[in-house]
Parts: structure tokens; sequence; C-alpha cells
């Protein structure tokens, strides 16, 4: 079964940086694009971008379009997502999703969420 | 303010049926397909709908969506208290970052 698995919880201050990993194993890793997904407390969800893992290609959201990169490793099936200059409001859980059943027609295996705190 | 309108919240008794509206414009539902997904708090989200009325292996029958113009819906049959959660709609707008998801309904079974 289809899995992606992410990297653990982190506490930042504003200013830094912070990357989230994104394992995925039991499918053909560059057969299918990933999504960024970010959800603030109490808040709905909010697309970040998404990246090609066959080719790096990435297309991000506007509002991220300075902060963030995301990257990937066909080593070992693994995407990247790095926010950098961090704010409080930047406080929020990420999740990678697969492009299942192509590109604009939803996510169907989500990792199970990195928290990013960011605080003074 | 999302670009999907959702309602804030819905309920209904179990066993009965609910139905979870998504209004957009030309741009997004009006030309591209709706996925819906399943969110229980704490946990990440759930594909419960894609291409506007398919359901992925798995999800049950008791689930539906259906798309008309720039609006989608999506339908909860013989509900449950485990379908308590947030539920949000998402597509591609082709004017705006390139997906969108609504603000997201919270089902309460009553």
């Amino acid at each position: 079964q289809a899995q992606l698995v992410q990297s653990g919880a982190e506490v930042k201050k504003p200013g830094a940086s912070v990357k989230v990993s994104c394992k995925a194993s039991e499918y053909r890793f560059i057969a299918y694009y990933i999504y960024w997904v970010r959800q603030a407390p109490g808040q709905g969800l909010e697309w970040m971008g998404w990246l090609n893992p066959n080719s790096g290609v990435t297309n991000y959201a506007q509002k991220f379009q300075d902060r963030v990169t995301m990257t990937r490793d066909t080593s070992i099936n693994t995407v990247y997502m790095e926010v950098s200059r961090l704010r409080s409001d930047d406080t929020a859980v990420y999740y990678c999703a697969r492009a299942g059943y192509g590109l604009l027609h939803g996510m169907d295996v989500w990792g199970q969420g990195t928290t990013v705190t960011v605080s003074s | 303010q999302s670009v999907l309108t959702q309602p804030p919240s819905v309920s209904a008794a179990p066993g009965q049926k609910v139905t979870i509206s998504c209004s957009g414009s030309s741009s997004n539902i009006g030309s591209n397909s709706v996925s819906w997904y399943q969110q229980v708090p704490g946990t990440a989200p759930k594909l419960l709908i894609y291409d506007n009325n398919k359901r992925p292996s798995g999800i049950p029958d008791r689930f539906s969506g259906s798309k008309s113009g720039t609006s989608a819906t999506l339908g909860i049959t013989g509900l449950q208290t485990g379908d308590e959660a947030d539920y949000y709609c998402g597509t591609w707008d082709i004017s705006l970052s390139p997906w969108v998801f609504g603000g997201g309904t919270k089902l309460t079974v009553l």
C-alpha cells in the first residue's frame, strides 16, 4: 500500500529555515506528482505547491514563491520542502500528498503531517 | 477568505442524509473537476471523491459527489457518528494559485 512518511516536529525561531522531508514507499516514486499543503491551527487547508519527482520541476503558490523550495532525491524516494525566513504565522501542520489520479485530480495518499512551530 | 465557498457547519441525525455544498466560479469548478476530503481532527485529510463523482477504492458508496455549473456537492447517506469530521472541497483554478480548497465544513452527527 502506497505510503508517505514525513519527518518529525520542528521548533524554529523567526527568521530561521525549516526543511521537511516526505519519504514515499510501495509505489513508483517518479510516476506521481507530490503536493505540499499546510494547515494553521484551527484553520483550513492551504496549497503551497507541487513537485514533479521525475523532472524536479516545481510550481509554487504565489504567496510562497520567494520563501519555499521543493526538491527531491530519487535515490531514496524522498521529497523535501524548505521554508525560509520563517514567521510566526508559518506555524502550522505541513502535509505532503500524492496526486494519484493525475496532477489536477486530487490527492489520494497523504503523509501524517509535520508540525512546525515558529516562536521566539 | 477562500476561493471556494462552503457552509461552516452542517448537522444531521444518525442514519439521515446530509449534503455539503461547494460554490466556485468559471475559473475553477466551472472548468475543472472537484475532489472532496474528510479530515478527522488531529489526523491527515483523506480523499473521498475525485473527478467530481468517483470514489477511491475503499470509500463506501454512502459518499457521493456531483457537480453542476460552478457548484459541487458532497452527499453522505446513512450518517454514522464516525462521519463527524471537517470536509473540504478542492479543485484547480486557472486564474489563481493553481490549486484551491474550500474553507471547510464541520459535520456534526447529532
